[in-house]
């Protein structure tokens, strides 16, 4: 069966340092990836897909970053955090049109 | 104009009661549509998924498409305070999902 890994589960972080967050899917091959923010309340927030290793597609202008080095890894980067980066990042994969999320990551960012 | 418009409530309901959420889309292409489950703290997982037009069961939980009216429901039948959680629906277009914005659902003891 498939499953996806996220971690830190949370982080605390200072303004003005970097982030990286890491996802890896185990159990299937190829698979789309996502990475959403989730503001606190509030739905969720497309911020980057990739289609294969090296395709990364951006949806939201802003200091983040996300990388595919291999298949079934994905992360999550920023050079210096800002206040407005707070918030639940959820990595999902998919094969067709359901996605399967993983347990997110909550960043503080002070 | 959002492509998926759901009202986020919170919608609070007693034991037992029938529970209906409601999402509107805007996009008449639209083939599949899904409904997620979000626990505080956790990450939203798949509760059903219909594609086209009509209804799909399972368990206590009914999804409804009516592509002529772009409009998306889910039911939820003998509803318990284990279902207290925001119910997020999504539309799939060109390998993404299209989110409503979720509603948070309350069911009283």
């Amino acid at each position: 069966s498939q499953t996806i890994h996220q971690w830190p589960a949370t982080l605390v972080q200072p303004v003005g340092s970097p982030l990286s967050l890491e996802c890896t899917v185990e159990g299937t091959s190829n698979p789309n990836l996502y990475w959403y923010r989730q503001a606190a309340g509030r739905g969720l927030q497309l911020l980057f897909y990739s289609v294969g290793i090296g395709q990364i597609s951006s949806e939201v202008p802003q200091n983040l970053s996300a990388s595919r080095p291999q298949d079934r890894q994905f992360i999550l980067s920023s050079k210096k955090l800002l206040l407005s980066d707070s918030g639940f990042y959820l990595c999902a994969w998919s094969v067709s049109y359901e996605q399967f999320f993983g347990p997110g990551t909550r960043l503080t960012v002070l | 104009q959002k492509e998926v418009e759901q009202d986020p409530g919170p919608l609070s309901v007693p034991e037992g009661a029938i529970v209906s959420l409601n999402c509107t889309y805007s996009n008449s292409a639209f083939q599949y549509f899904m409904w997620y489950r979000q626990y505080s703290r956790k990450g939203p997982e798949l509760l059903m998924y219909t594609y086209s037009s009509g209804n799909k069961e399972d368990g206590r939980f009914t999804a409804q498409v009516d592509k002529s009216s772009k409009y998306i429901s889910l039911f939820i039948r003998d509803s318990q305070p284990s279902d207290s959680a925001t119910y997020l629906c999504s539309c799939y277009s060109n390998y993404q999902l299209i989110w409503g914005a979720g509603t948070k659902l309350i069911i009283k003891p």
